[in-house]
């Protein structure tokens, strides 16, 4: 089994929608959680720190489920700029897991 | 200035040959990474060093050698390369400490397309 695991997608979306990521992962004991953003030949950078209250950033919204062990995004008002591939990263003493990325690609 | 940098940003060679990748980070991290990205797009670790010791080393072939002399360098060599090898390959750098923590994060570097022909 994965450590983490997403669905790739892809997701292709109209500008102005809403658009839900989710993605599990395997550890119980995983401290920490990321999503991180990767442009096509781009290094992924990271998006947004993951906390179990769950936070926003502008149209951003992350959410953690630790019960379930699942993350979500969620993406408000997409942009033709939000196309991109996002990755779900756990952290897991001292190794991050990545999972496969889910793309999407924002539609004009 | 950079904060992980790492060079060349585009590698063409020879099956056989031997080639380095450098990695150098400004952060101040202690822990690096290098991470393998394929044609399908899913990052594999590869190695990861602690104030230069090697902590993590995943199944990878023992002709890829890491080289850390000192914390803020982890360069990457290749010995007898293969067209299986051809993908990019990320180096990374967190800020450290073994057991990890919730301000864990990682930074990139731009990546080293590496293409075997």
């Amino acid at each position: 089994r994965k450590e983490v695991e997403q669905d790739p997608g892809p997701f292709n979306v109209p500008e102005g929608a809403t658009v839900a990521f989710n993605c599990t992962y395997s550890n119980s004991a995983s401290q920490s959680f990321f999503w991180y953003r990767q442009d096509c030949r781009k290094e992924p950078k990271l998006l947004m720190s993951v906390y179990s209250s769950g936070n926003e950033d502008g149209r951003f919204t992350a959410q953690l489920n630790r019960a379930s062990q699942y993350i979500s995004l969620l993406i408000r008002d997409s942009k033709l700029s939000d196309s991109a591939t996002y990755l779900c990263v756990v952290n897991s003493g001292n190794q991050f897991y990545f999972g496969t990325g889910t793309s999407l690609t924002v539609i004009p | 200035d950079t904060a992980v940098s790492q060079t060349p940003k585009y590698l063409v060679t020879q099956m056989g040959n031997d080639k380095s990748i450098k990695c150098e980070q400004n952060l101040g991290h202690d822990t690096m990474y290098w991470y393998k990205q394929d044609s399908k797009k899913f990052l594999k670790i590869m190695f990861s060093y602690n104030n230069k010791e090697l902590i993590i080393n995943e199944t990878v072939p023992n002709r890829f050698s890491p080289k850390s002399p000192d914390k803020a360098h982890l360069n990457l060599h290749i010995n007898s390369l293969e067209l299986g090898d051809s993908a990019v390959y990320f180096c990374a750098s967190s800020q450290g400490g073994r057991g990890g923590g919730l301000t864990e994060k990682l930074f990139f570097g731009s990546g080293t397309q590496l293409s075997v022909l």
